[in-house]
């Protein structure tokens, strides 16, 4: 089993650009999140889907969207980079509640 | 609106030693507790998690105290190894109508020396 798997795993934008980061896990579970994590400050939820088909914000969703067309995948939007979006980036997915989280993509916005 | 306090932010310990992070939280509704570790440029992994119906879990070196009605839980690394040295976060979670989400801690980044 490979987890959960990220991509792109590094990515530079320029402000305004657009982008689409894509998590895949391989384990069924219900549940997946996306967090952004900044020194200092933990991980911050983004948005989160309880299943295929659902997904509910989280803590910071503004300027994202986000997608759970199939049960295995749940991809984040970017529609118009800003550089306060520059961050590391972690998907996780869980049966309940424990979290199995992906290597992270690295974005960085100029 | 931080609901999970985490300290210390940055600690030090020399091989052998005793590492202990503390976190206190809010909400009382909040119904699993779990410490992940994490190395640099590497997602989160889960190492202990403890449930408010216990005040003590170990796990081999690793061992998390809970004091439900100070609403405080500790992770304590006995016996620390230069290969602790990692970036450690307190959680905390409960079940919604909209599932299982998870608050977390600041972290605290955590070196042992050899």
């Amino acid at each position: 089993n490979a987890g959960v798997t990220q991509t792109p795993k590094f990515r530079v934008l320029k402000t305004g650009q657009s982008m689409t980061l894509l998590c895949a896990q391989d384990m069924n579970h219900e549940y997946m999140y996306w967090y952004r994590q900044d020194p200092g400050m933990g991980l911050r939820l983004i948005h989160y889907s309880v299943g295929e088909g659902t997904t509910a914000k989280g803590e910071v969703p503004d300027g994202y969207n986000v997608s759970r067309l199939k049960k295995q995948n749940f991809l984040l939007g970017l529609e118009s980079a800003a550089p306060s979006q520059t961050s590391v980036y972690f998907c996780a997915s869980s049966p309940y509640h424990e979290q199995y989280f992906g290597p992270g993509t690295r974005l960085t916005v100029t | 609106q931080q609901q999970v306090k985490q300290s210390p932010q940055s600690l030090i310990v020399q091989k052998g030693g005793i590492s202990i992070i503390n976190c206190a939280y809010e909400n009382t509704a909040f119904d699993y507790f779990p410490w992940y570790q994490q190395f640099p440029g590497k997602g989160p992994a889960l190492l202990i998690a403890i449930r408010p119906d216990v005040s003590e879990k170990k796990e081999g070196r690793f061992t998390i105290s809970f004091n439900k009605s100070a609403k405080q839980f500790s992770l304590h690394i006995m016996d620390s190894q230069p290969g602790d040295s990692a970036t450690y976060f307190c959680a905390a979670s409960m079940v919604e109508t909209s599932g299982s989400r998870l608050t977390f801690g600041e972290g605290t980044q955590l070196t042992v020396n050899p």
